[in-house]
């Protein structure tokens, strides 16, 4: 079946750094690719996402590409800030109709001032 | 995109009892899905609940405990029923929007302790 592996956190940035989390997918098709955030204490929102191949998915800095040849999703920011201190989950859909997305271990990131 | 209403937004209940969540939407969906998400862990899909046919449950959920109801195409709840403290997570429906891979609509999410 369909699995996502996320690159296991915590991890803690100063200001400013540059981010990487990384998300490597299995899936049959061409599934559709999301980053979800999860702020402290709050719900799920839809940070980017991607549909095909090659498409850039990109929201209040941070983007991520769809790499196909080495089924991938990987989310960075050039510069992060305190208030991008969140868990952040990568998810797939299946290609075709609507499916229920299937989410990766989730990353917690710390940015400290 | 789709907005949820989703309520309680958190409780805490006494074993063996039950709790009822509901999520209502603004639109009309074909497809509304409920996840749990346990302390620290990532999302795992309980059941999808198509309005008109019974629930379709995951691996691990049967229907006696996660009973589900989906009477119209804008509104679903889910049962946590007989409660134990394993059961403390955060319950979110999550409803697609857009066609194919848009994007998914969550509600804010149930914070259940079980004590």
């Amino acid at each position: 079946g369909d699995s996502v592996t996320q690159m296991e956190g915590p991890v803690t940035l100063s200001e400013e750094a540059f981010l990487t989390i990384n998300c490597t997918y299995t899936a049959t098709g061409y599934p559709s690719l999301f980053w979800y955030v999860q702020y402290p204490g709050e719900g799920l929102q839809l940070l980017l996402k991607a549909t095909k191949a090659d498409d850039k998915g990109s929201n209040k800095g941070f983007e991520a590409t769809y790499r196909k040849e080495t089924t991938s999703f990987h989310l960075e920011k050039g510069s992060v800030q305190v208030s991008d201190s969140a868990v952040y989950f990568c998810a797939l859909s299946e290609a075709g109709s609507a499916r229920q997305l299937t989410f990766g271990s989730g990353t917690q990131l710390t940015v400290l001032p | 995109s789709a907005v949820i209403s989703q309520k309680p937004s958190r409780d805490i209940c006494q074993r063996g009892t039950s709790l009822t969540i509901q999520c209502q939407v603004d639109s009309q969906v074909t497809m509304m899905f409920w996840y749990r998400q346990q302390p620290g862990q990532s999302l795992t899909l309980i059941a999808t609940a198509n309005q008109g046919s019974e629930a379709t449950y995951e691996s691990g959920f049967v229907i006696d405990k996660f009973p589900i109801s989906r009477p119209n195409l804008t509104f679903s709840t889910l049962t946590v029923s007989n409660m134990s403290p394993e059961d403390s997570s955060i319950y979110l429906c999550s409803v697609p929007t857009g066609g194919r891979g848009f994007g998914y609509t969550f509600g804010s999410g149930t914070r259940l302790t079980v004590v």
